[in-house]
């Protein structure tokens, strides 16, 4: 099956700091990369659509300042939350497309001290 | 937009015996219906999917059923077992943005 990786796993990093997530898509090229958040016993919550050379489509309420998404190739997305404070803590997800279906990467544990 | 509803949030089964989780999707146009498993501290895990054209799925001990109609969709899972044990989550698909809604998800236990 399609399989999606994410680094790093887990983080921690001083409040202040910028963190990069990285997704990849492994095994097959993906024209559009979706980032999600999840909190503890939550269900996931949708960021933004990334889409290969344009610019990310980000939901309502979400800070495109404070979470810059790069797509720069069919393969691989990034998420950089800026100046991270401890409310950003959280459990960040990536998801690949591949015709209707959608495959997640393993998520990335971020604490913000 | 769409709106996907999941119950019940929490299950507890013995192994061997059968689950089943409920969705109810509101929006007419979707046409896939996917369910992932998510063991804690993991992403979710893609396990079964449906498309609106079928009314059922099977993949060994997992099913899906689809009721247009109603607009509802369901997981059975059969002899369960401790390591079915996880968060289950159903999702819509309500278009060409491929983006999906997602239920509020289930724990689901199953005791040995």
């Amino acid at each position: 099956g399609a399989v999606v990786s994410q680094h790093p796993s887990w983080v921690i990093c001083k409040s202040g700091t910028s963190v990069k997530i990285e997704c990849r898509s492994l095994d097959f090229q993906a024209t559009t990369m979706f980032w999600y958040r999840q909190f503890p016993k939550q269900s996931l919550m949708l960021m933004a659509t990334s889409n290969e050379g344009s610019k990310a489509t980000y939901e309502q309420g979400v800070e495109k300042d404070k979470f810059l998404i790069n797509h720069a190739s069919l393969t691989l997305s990034t998420l950089t939350v800026t100046s991270a404070h401890p409310e950003d803590s959280s459990f960040y997800i990536c998801s690949a497309t591949v015709g209707q279906g959608q495959y997640f990467g393993p998520g990335t544990r971020l604490l913000v001290l | 937009g769409e709106n996907v509803e999941q119950h019940p949030s929490t299950l507890s089964v013995q192994e061997g015996d059968s689950a089943v989780i409920k969705c109810t999707y509101s929006d007419s146009a979707s046409n896939y219906f996917p369910w992932y498993k998510q063991e804690l501290g993991k992403g979710p895990q893609l396990i079964i999917d449906i498309r609106s054209n079928v009314g059922e799925k099977k993949d060994q001990r997992i099913a899906v059923t689809l009721n247009k109609t109603a607009k509802h969709f369901s997981l059975h899972i059969t002899e369960t077992q401790p390591e079915d044990s996880a968060v289950y989550f159903c999702a819509a698909n309500p278009g060409s943005a491929r983006q999906l809604t997602f239920g509020s998800g289930t724990q689901l236990t199953v005791l040995p």
